[in-house]
C-alpha cells in the first residue's frame, strides 16, 4: 500500500488561510469517509486534528476544517497563526491488506 | 486525562527482538470502545502504522510487518506490548503507543510521547 500524496510544504502569512491536500485512490480516500489529519510539532507526538473527513475532536480550534472530493482530502487552516507551524499528516482507511495508510506529510511554514 | 507511556530498551542489536510496553493511566484498556496500537516514525521521515489490538485480544497488523510483529494486551496491568523480531537498521525509529477509535486505527486520539529505538550492534 503506497503512502497518500501530500505536498512537501505549504506556507502562508499570519491571518491567511492555507489548504493541504491529501491524494489517494478509490481504495482509500475515495472509497471511505475515514480520513484523519494529524499535527506534529518537532520532537512531539502527533495530535489528532480532524477525523472522519471533517469532524473535529473536542478542544481542537475551529480554524481547522476538513473536506473531501473524490480521491483527494483537504485540510484547511484559517486565520493562520505562528503556533500552526508544524508537520501535518493525513491518514485513511484502505481496503488493502494493511487497513491504515498515512500521507507523506506536509511542512507548514508561517511566514 | 488519559496518558500513555512507552518503556523498553533504546538500543537493540540486529537480528534480535525489539520489545516495548505501553502503560495506560487515567483510563482503562478494558473498554470495548477503544483499541490500542503502535505507530513508528524513522528519524526525519513519516508515520507508519504497525498494528492495533482490542481489549479482547483481536489484532490487526500492517501486512508488511505481519510476519515479525506481535501485539498483546494485559488488562490487569493496564498495559499493551509490542514485539518486533529479526530487527534491522531499517527498524530504527521513534515508536509511539496510542489509542485508536477502531481496530483499523481510523482515528488515533491519544498518543504516548514516543521512544526512540535504535538498531545497532
Amino acid at each position: 500500500q503506497s503512502a497518500l500524496t501530500q505536498p512537501a510544504s505549504v506556507s502562508g502569512s499570519p491571518g491567511q488561510s492555507i489548504t493541504i491536500s491529501c491524494t489517494g485512490t478509490s481504495s482509500d480516500v475515495g472509497g471511505y469517509n475515514y480520513v484523519s489529519w494529524y499535527q506534529q510539532h518537532p520532537g512531539k507526538a502527533p495530535k489528532l486534528m480532524i477525523y472522519d473527513v471533517s469532524n473535529r475532536p473536542s478542544g481542537v480550534s475551529n480554524r481547522f476544517s476538513g473536506s473531501k472530493s473524490g480521491t483527494t482530502a483537504s485540510l484547511t487552516i484559517s486565520g493562520l497563526q505562528a503556533e500552526d507551524e508544524a508537520d501535518y499528516y493525513c491518514s485513511s482507511y484502505t481496503s488493502s491488506s494493511t487497513p491504515l495508510v498515512f500521507g507523506t506529510g506536509t511542512k507548514v511554514t508561517v511566514l | 486525562q488519559l496518558q500513555l507511556q512507552e518503556s523498553g530498551p533504546g538500543l537493540v542489536k540486529p537480528s534480535e527482538t525489539l520489545s516495548l510496553t505501553c502503560t495506560v493511566s487515567g483510563g482503562s484498556v478494558s473498554s470495548s470502545r477503544y483499541y490500542w496500537g503502535w505507530i513508528r516514525q524513522p528519524p526525519g521521515k513519516g508515520l507508519e502504522w504497525i498494528g492495533t489490538i482490542s481489549y479482547s485480544g483481536s489484532t490487526y497488523y500492517n501486512s508488511s510487518l505481519k510476519s515479525r510483529v506481535t501485539i498483546s494486551v494485559d488488562t490487569s496491568r493496564k498495559q499493551f506490548s509490542l514485539k518486533l523480531s529479526s530487527v534491522t537498521a531499517a527498524d530504527t525509529a521513534v515508536y509511539y503507543c496510542a489509542r485508536a477509535l477502531s481496530l483499523g486505527a481510523t482515528a488515533i486520539d491519544y498518543w504516548g510521547q514516543g521512544t526512540l529505538v535504535t538498531v545497532s550492534s
